[in-house]
């Protein structure tokens, strides 16, 4: 069965540091994965997705991810956090049947 | 183009009342989804409706059902509310449905139901 993982509930970092959010994903054959954020009191919003091609995927609001195959991963980056960042990140992959399947989620903090 | 919207936004009922949530699609969206979200069971898959057809369901009892209609705003109805049944229930849509559909799913604000 299809599924992702996000080994940590929440990550800490300072404003204009890099940040990282991991995901590690489990799937048969090839992996659609995606990236949402969902600020307080509201719905998802998609940040970006790998179906094919560049392993470098970039998406909205300065996110990129690295589709990385012999590590079965893909880590959510941004090269300088801002408070505004500060959201829970869900990593999702489409399952066999076409529904997302999602991880529990990752709540990114950046301090000032 | 507008968004998916999700009406009510909030509402509180108490055990054993039914509720209806409703969703419309971003315009020429044929796929709908409803999720709940939980703090202790995060993001659960309902079911998906595609064209009126519901394609798709996840492991929920008989209690939660769904439907969708001819201009794809779907709706959804859980019977005998429980007090478990409380949720941020997310409705999503997409243009297509599928294991090949590599598009995304747009969400709804949601709908924050409280059983009491």
């Amino acid at each position: 069965a299809q599924s992702v993982a996000q080994p940590e509930d929440q990550v800490n970092v300072a404003e204009g540091n890099p940040l990282t959010v991991k995901c590690t994903y489990s799937v048969s054959g090839n992996p659609y994965l995606f990236w949402y954020v969902q600020y307080p009191n509201r719905g998802l919003q998609f940040l970006l997705k790998y179906i094919t091609g560049d392993n470098l995927v970039k998406g909205s609001y300065g996110f990129e991810a690295e589709f990385n195959k012999s590590q079965t991963s893909f880590h959510l980056k941004k090269p300088s956090a801002l408070v505004s960042d500060s959201a829970l990140y869900f990593c999702a992959v489409r399952d066999m049947s076409g529904k997302l399947i999602f991880g529990t989620g990752t709540r990114l903090q950046v301090f000032p | 183009k507008a968004g998916v919207t999700q009406t009510p936004r909030y509402l509180i009922k108490t055990r054993g009342q039914q509720v209806t949530l409703s969703c419309s699609p971003i315009s020429g969206h044929r796929s709908v989804s409803w999720y709940q979200q939980t703090p202790g069971q995060g993001l659960q898959f309902l079911f998906e409706y595609f064209s009126e057809t519901q394609r798709n369901k996840g492991n929920f009892p008989g209690r939660f059902s769904g439907r969708q209609f001819s201009n794809s705003r779907s709706e959804m109805n859980v019977s005998t509310l429980e007090l478990g049944d409380s949720a941020l229930y997310l409705c999503a849509s997409s243009l297509t449905s599928g294991s090949t559909n590599t598009g995304e799913l747009f969400f709804g604000e949601g709908s924050r139901l409280t059983v009491l």
